[in-house]
């Protein structure tokens, strides 16, 4: 059973970093493209980030690139996000989702459930 | 930048059919996938590649796309289709959810 299981949430200040976790389980981890996706409480998903299974692939919405970082661990089957720079707007719910594919441009089969990331002083 | 418009909300009575649309320019050359997401729950998969539903989905949900838009429908509606429906397209390295539905089972 694949199971994507989200850590490091929490409440930062304006300005400051964290750094999201998932791990997963239950399939072959490097053979799959890795996303992260959020969502603010009550509005809809917004794409962050996404890597290939190999790692050698990023992308970013405009809302994360040159702030947020995502990246891989295949040997450990770890997905990671670090977010820095942090501002009030980036308070959400952050999902990782797997992709169907080793690589990035398709659709997301699975998700984990979720990490509250609480921007504010 | 690639726009996805997805109506607010669609209601339907209970047994009947609802029909979810997501516009996008010529969005019937791009795949799209579909996502239900139930209050408080991660989104679920319920088609991919335009009219793939995956497996453990029901027969009653399908899909469709052609020309600007892109249809999910949802046949014979049971009180649990009450959620929020996201459609999404990959547009030049950019992933891009539509603003979503909520589907309200009368």
């Amino acid at each position: 059973e694949v199971q994507l299981l989200e850590s490091g949430g929490g409440l930062a200040q304006p300005g400051g970093s964290l750094r999201l976790s998932c791990a997963a389980s239950g399939f072959t981890f490097g053979s799959f493209a890795m996303s992260w996706v959020r969502q603010v409480p009550g509005q809809g998903l917004q794409w962050v980030s996404s890597i290939s299974g190999s790692g050698s692939r990023t992308y970013y919405a405009d809302i994360a690139r040159g702030r947020f970082t995502i990246s891989r661990d295949n040997s450990r089957n770890t997905l990671s996000l670090q977010m820095n720079s942090l501002r009030g707007d980036d308070t959400a719910v952050y999902f990782c989702a797997k992709d169907d594919i080793g690589v990035v441009g398709d659709f997301f089969d699975q998700w984990g459930q979720g990490t509250l990331v609480s921007v504010s002083s | 930048s690639y726009d996805l418009t997805q109506p607010l909300s669609v209601s339907v009575a209970l047994g009947e059919t609802a029909t979810i649309t997501c516009g996008g320019n010529n969005i019937g050359g791009k795949n799209v996938h579909w996502y239900q997401q139930k209050p408080g729950q991660a989104p679920v998969l319920v088609i991919f590649r335009d009219t793939v539903r995956p497996s453990g989905i029901p027969q009653r949900f399908s899909g469709s796309n052609a020309g600007n838009t892109a249809t999910l429908t949802i046949s014979i509606a049971q009180a649990g289709d009450e959620a929020d429906y996201y459609c999404q397209v990959w547009d030049t390295n950019t992933l891009i959810f539509g603003g979503g539905t909520r589907v309200t089972v009368l």
